[in-house]
């Protein structure tokens, strides 16, 4: 157990919605990252915050959008739905400001396009 | 672009069996390198994280080394079990202005009773 919960656990939605996806960090966390993972491959990066703000971003367009709130939970928003958004998504957090330190995982929320 | 390889991609062993996975990555500029583990469809448990500055990290049976100079990092399982079949990830930390994780695709081991 890491401490960090995410849901819902399952979303299934259709090509062009909008989704959101939440996640609670451990008490004290002030970092969290986004990862998307498809199947078969390893996290990639989506951004990270800090204290509510976005500090660091991967290749990922403006319609992938998060928010992050004083109380250790944030959200993932994800706009205009593509078939190649289905994914597991995994939030990870991190007690100081940077992401590379150890991160603890949710167990991830697994999203379907169709 | 930082890029991240793990070698083999699956791996089958006999129980009690010792055995090594590989990472290795293209930019030796790196802030750490961690080792996690991923069961089937669910999120990663953190295995073990050598700083830049560090040669080795030990967990119980496992050890990891990192080999910053020839962008290289092993994870050693000794005397493997049924219970640690899962795919184990290779992630790196980069350096820079701000610190961003790219994972490689993983090796999914196999240990048969």
């Amino acid at each position: 157990e890491t401490g960090v919960t995410q849901s819902p656990t399952h979303l299934i939605k259709t090509r062009g919605q909008q989704v959101t996806l939440r996640c609670s960090s451990q008490s004290g966390h002030n970092t969290v990252s986004w990862y998307q993972q498809a199947l078969g491959q390893g996290p990639q990066f989506i951004f990270q915050y800090y204290r509510e703000e976005e500090n660091g971003r991967g290749n990922f367009p403006p319609r992938f959008s998060g928010l992050q709130f004083p109380n250790y939970s944030s959200e993932l928003n994800v706009n205009a739905l593509e078939l190649d958004d289905s994914a597991l998504y995994l939030c990870a957090s991190t007690p100081g400001h940077l992401s590379t330190d150890t991160q603890y995982f949710g167990p991830g929320t697994r999203l379907t396009v169709l | 672009k930082q890029e991240v390889t793990q070698i083999p991609a699956a791996l089958s062993v006999p129980e009690g069996e010792n055995l090594v996975l590989n990472c290795s990555f293209t930019d030796s500029a790196i802030y750490n390198l961690q080792w996690f583990r991923q069961d089937p469809g669910k999120g990663l448990t953190s295995l073990l994280l050598i700083q830049s500055s560090q040669r080795e990290q030990t967990s119980g049976r496992l050890n990891a080394s990192l080999d910053k100079s020839s962008g290289r990092s092993t994870l050693y399982i000794a005397a493997s079990q049924p219970g640690d079949s899962a795919t184990y990830l290779c992630a790196v930390g980069d350096s820079g202005g701000y610190q961003k994780v790219t994972f490689g695709i993983g090796t999914k081991l196999q240990v048969i009773p």
